[in-house]
């Protein structure tokens, strides 16, 4: 198996609702990621997770949350979110650590809508 | 903060036609990467260049890197519609923890 899920594909979601995305990949990879895309711009790093420890936090408001289960699984939690934040999020795997040098796997990402 | 910046922003070109996107970087780097990434999805990993090559192969693609001029280049060869997406150069970040994506080419093939 050589890809990366994501679910949900689109969500929509009131800046009260708490919700969250779901990325899971069985490639036995180490690193985990989680991107925000907005349209037309290229993806900016949130997140890095690192045999299932975070490694990096990009500044990320506290509004997203992270979190790594397990090897396989990555989640982003979404608490009190703003318009501004809707994007598409992706997610990427990387089979070492070293996050500049690695071939990156993406998925297909979620497109979030905050109403 | 930026690290790759893609020349140029668009490009619009016919079936059959080569196409030629760059990519400049600010710091000195290991390695430099390319993606793809058709409309809304997620990105696709085409080929990872070192600082000790000059040149890459993989079918249709070729890239190139000059350290010197802190600059690569992507050139697709007889495109087809198919092509049709956004590329993105990818550098590391000067700790060499993270990618940096550049603003990205959007590619546009007709037939």
């Amino acid at each position: 198996d050589t890809e990366v899920t994501q679910t949900p594909k689109h969500l929509v979601m009131g800046m009260t609702n708490k919700k969250s995305l779901k990325c899971e990949q069985h490639m036995g990879h180490r690193a985990m990621y989680w991107y925000k895309q907005k349209a037309k711009k290229p993806p900016e790093l949130m997140f890095v997770y690192s045999y299932e420890k975070l490694s990096i936090n990009e500044s990320v408001p506290s509004r997203f949350s992270p979190e790594c289960p397990n090897s396989s699984l990555l989640n982003l939690h979404l608490h009190a979110l703003q318009p501004e934040d809707s994007a598409l999020y992706l997610c990427a795997s990387s089979q070492g650590t070293r996050g500049g040098g690695d071939e990156q796997f993406f998925g297909p990402g979620t497109r979030l809508t905050v109403l | 903060s930026q690290q790759g910046e893609e020349d140029p922003q668009a490009l619009s070109i016919q079936e059959g036609e080569n196409a030629t996107m760059n990519c400049s970087y600010k710091t000195s780097i290991n390695n430099l990467q390319w993606y793809r990434q058709n409309s809304g999805r997620g990105l696709v990993h085409l080929i990872l260049i070192r600082s000790n090559e000059r040149e890459k192969h993989s079918g249709r693609l070729r890239v190139t890197l000059d350290t010197s001029k802190k600059s690569s280049s992507l050139l697709i060869t007889a495109s087809r519609a198919a092509d049709t997406a956004s590329y993105f150069c990818a550098a590391p970040n000067q700790a060499g923890t993270a990618l940096i994506f550049g603003k990205g080419t959007t590619l546009s093939v007709s037939s």
